[in-house]
């Protein structure tokens, strides 16, 4: 079975500051991974995927993530928080199966914050 | 990326009533559609999937008498609230792909509030 820990349920960063979201998940099959952003009342984003290949994945808004096998993690950084990154983020993990990707199984989400 | 709409975005009805919300595909054939249920400060809790064509896969727990989910072509699909109640109330969530190699994309989201 497949699930997601997200650590850390509001994690408040000062502008400026590196944003660290934890995301550890446990998977039987070599995992996808995804981080996705919502902001209120709307959908989800994709910021960056991990499928195969390099671990360490970039995407938008200059965030990025690194899958760590070992560690069965893949945290979510940011070198430089901005007042806009302020929202919900959520770790989501699924695998692949000979139809192609699967359902989509997301963390609790971590709240942002950013103070001036 | 490729654009999902939701809706309506936001919608009031009475208790007993039903509610449609709609999920568009507006670039891409969106051949499989799935919907979530998204409570106040939690996570997303998917209710079913479905395959353009047939009928939806819904999860342990989800009535699908109470929520009617079709999917009739490869641009749209329906998630009806059939006898609502305040309960119901909730932000729910569509997403859809093309094809089983493709990523999903997300709508932007239905808030229902029964009165």
């Amino acid at each position: 079975a497949q699930s997601v820990t997200q650590l850390g349920s509001h994690v408040s960063v000062s502008e400026g500051a590196l944003v660290l979201l934890r995301c550890n998940y446990s998977s039987s099959v070599p995992p996808y991974l995804f981080w996705y952003v919502q902001y209120p009342n709307q959908g989800l984003q994709l910021l960056l995927k991990y499928t195969t290949g390099a671990t360490l994945v970039k995407g938008i808004n200059g965030f990025e993530a690194e899958f760590k096998k070992s560690e069965t993690s893949f945290h979510l950084t940011k070198p430089s928080a901005h007042m806009s990154d302020a929202a919900e983020y959520f770790c989501a993990v699924s695998f692949a199966f000979s139809g192609g990707y699967n359902k989509l199984i997301f963390g609790a989400g971590t709240r942002l914050a950013v103070h001036p | 990326g490729a654009v999902v709409s939701q809706h309506p975005s936001r919608v009031i009805c009475k208790s007993g009533t039903s509610v449609k919300i709609e999920c568009r595909s507006l670039d891409f054939q969106a051949t499989t559609m799935f919907w979530y249920r998204q409570f106040p400060k939690q996570s997303l809790m998917l209710m079913a999937t479905s395959n353009e064509g047939s009928k939806a896969t819904y999860e342990q727990g989800v009535e699908k008498d109470k929520f009617l989910i079709n999917h009739a072509s490869l641009t749209l699909s329906t998630l009806t609230v059939t006898s609502a109640h305040p309960e119901d109330s909730s932000f729910y969530i569509c997403s859809a792909r093309e094809g089983s190699q493709s990523e999903a994309f997300f709508g932007q989201g239905t808030r229902l509030t029964v009165v």
